[in-house]
């Protein structure tokens, strides 16, 4: 059974970097079919794809946060991670992790989530 | 703003049958594949319909997918309390260099 699970500091302060990762068990993230996302959700309101990573490395981001947004993979310990830098309380949200494919758009197992609020 | 549009409401009945519409453009819904999925409160997002009409494992039939032109909907047959929830569409849109977008959700209401 897939599973994914988010991890990382609840709270961050404006301007400072947010980092999430996100750890798959029950399916090799390196078996190469499948995209690695991640979504946020603010509190009340929709969701908003922010990126995605391949094995290979290759990235995708949603323009609106291309230039403070990375994603990166670690096959080895079978995870991938999201920084989001230059934080404001704008980015304050619920963000998922979730797998992608092999459709785009097509997310057929997700974390829990885990909200980070942006505040001093 | 969201890409696509959809009711930020809908309600209905038990047993009755409902549809939710998501309308988008020819660079995103006009010309790929519509996904919809279910939130329920404070849960993650499930997928409910991919592809053609296609159900995951474990979605109910009464669960349904359409899509013409540029518009999409899903309906919902045999109302049941237990369907009360936010759904979204998403597809991705050729024209901003592929991201995927979402709707702006639907809070179905069983009355």
């Amino acid at each position: 059974q897939v599973q994914l699970q988010e991890s990382g500091p609840g709270l961050v302060k404006p301007s400072q970097t947010l980092s999430l990762t996100c750890t798959v068990s029950g399916y090799s993230i390196s078996s190469g079919i499948s995209y690695w996302s991640w979504i946020r959700q603010p509190a009340g309101k929709g969701l908003e794809w922010i990126g995605r990573i391949y094995t290979s490395g290759s990235t995708k981001y949603i323009p609106s946060l291309k230039s403070r947004v990375t994603i990166s993979v670690d096959t080895s310990k079978n995870q991938f991670s999201l920084k989001l830098f230059s934080v404001t309380a704008a980015d304050t949200a619920v963000y998922y992790c979730a797998r992608e494919g092999p459709g785009m758009g097509l997310f057929d197992y997700w974390g829990q989530g885990t909200l980070v609020t942006v505040s001093s | 703003q969201s890409v696509l549009t959809q009711p930020p409401s809908a309600s209905g009945t038990p047993g009755q049958r409902v549809t939710i519409s998501c309308s988008g453009s020819s660079s995103n819904i006009g010309t790929n594949y519509v996904y919809w999925y279910q939130q329920l409160p404070g849960m993650a997002p499930k997928l409910l319909i991919y592809g053609k009409n296609q159900r995951p494992s474990g979605v109910p039939d009464r669960f349904s997918g359409s899509k013409s032109g540029t518009s999409a909907s899903l309906a919902i047959s045999g109302l049941r309390s237990e369907d009360e929830a936010d759904y979204y569409c998403a597809t991705w849109d050729d024209s901003l260099s592929g991201p995927v977008v979402f709707g702006g959700g639907t809070k179905l209401t069983v009355l």
